[in-house]
């Protein structure tokens, strides 16, 4: 049993290159996040998807965008790298129905340099 | 919008003594409150969690109490261990809506 999955672990960019993380969940949860984390702070919400073919802005959105292709996978996209999003990301899935806790994956550091 | 405040932002307790990690929440509608530990380089992971239905909820020297009128929510650790040296997330969240974490609280049990 897998949980949240997510690809790459460790990613290094160059200022203006585009990327893309991927995340995937085998526990049939509808609602799936993407969070940062920055040294010193917390989880700041960047996208969730409440449901397959959903998506809205979190606390932190500008520089990203979403793709939510199924009810499995969640990828997260920069269009134009920068330092500022030098970061620890996380994907997160939870059950819609009732009160659920989140699952993490394990993270992609992303250093933009 | 939506914000859950948490404090204090670093902790330091004997081996032994008892911790306590208060949050704050924002939005009234907020119906469910779960904590995380975070180890070093590792994933958040749900350690308790409370609903609004319920006033305190305890597992073993974890207890989580809620005050719904107040919008204030509590985590209390007793007996602290070296182990639970880690940083701990609240976090609030209403059915399927955003799920806002607080900025977390670092906890040092000093052996």
């Amino acid at each position: 049993n897998a949980g949240v999955t997510q690809t790459p672990k460790f990613q290094v960019l160059k200022t203006g290159q585009s990327m893309t993380l991927q995340c995937a969940q085998d526990m049939n949860h509808n609602s799936m996040y993407w969070y940062r984390q920055d040294p010193g702070m917390g989880l700041r919400l960047i996208y969730y998807s409440a449901s397959e073919g959903t998506t809205d802005k979190g606390e932190v959105p500008n520089g990203y965008n979403v793709s939510r292709l199924n009810k499995r996978e969640f990828s997260l996209r920069l269009e134009s790298a920068a330092p500022s999003q030098t970061s620890v990301y996380f994907c997160a899935s939870r059950q819609a129905q009732g009160r659920t806790e989140a699952f993490f994956g394990q993270g992609t550091r992303l250093t933009v340099v | 919008g939506e914000n859950v405040e948490q404090h204090p932002s670093t902790l330091s307790v004997q081996e032994g003594d008892s911790a306590v990690i208060k949050c704050t929440y924002s939005d009234s509608a907020s119906n469910y409150f779960p904590w995380y530990k975070q180890e070093l380089g590792k994933r958040p992971q749900l350690i308790i969690d409370i609903r609004s239905n319920v006033g305190e909820k305890k597992d073993q020297r974890i207890a989580v109490t809620l005050n719904k009128t107040a919008k204030h929510f509590s985590l209390h650790i007793t007996e602290t261990q070296p182990e639970d040296s880690a940083v701990y997330f609240c976090a609030a969240s209403r059915g399927t809506y955003k799920y806002i974490f607080g900025t977390g609280t670092r906890l040092k049990v000093l052996a």
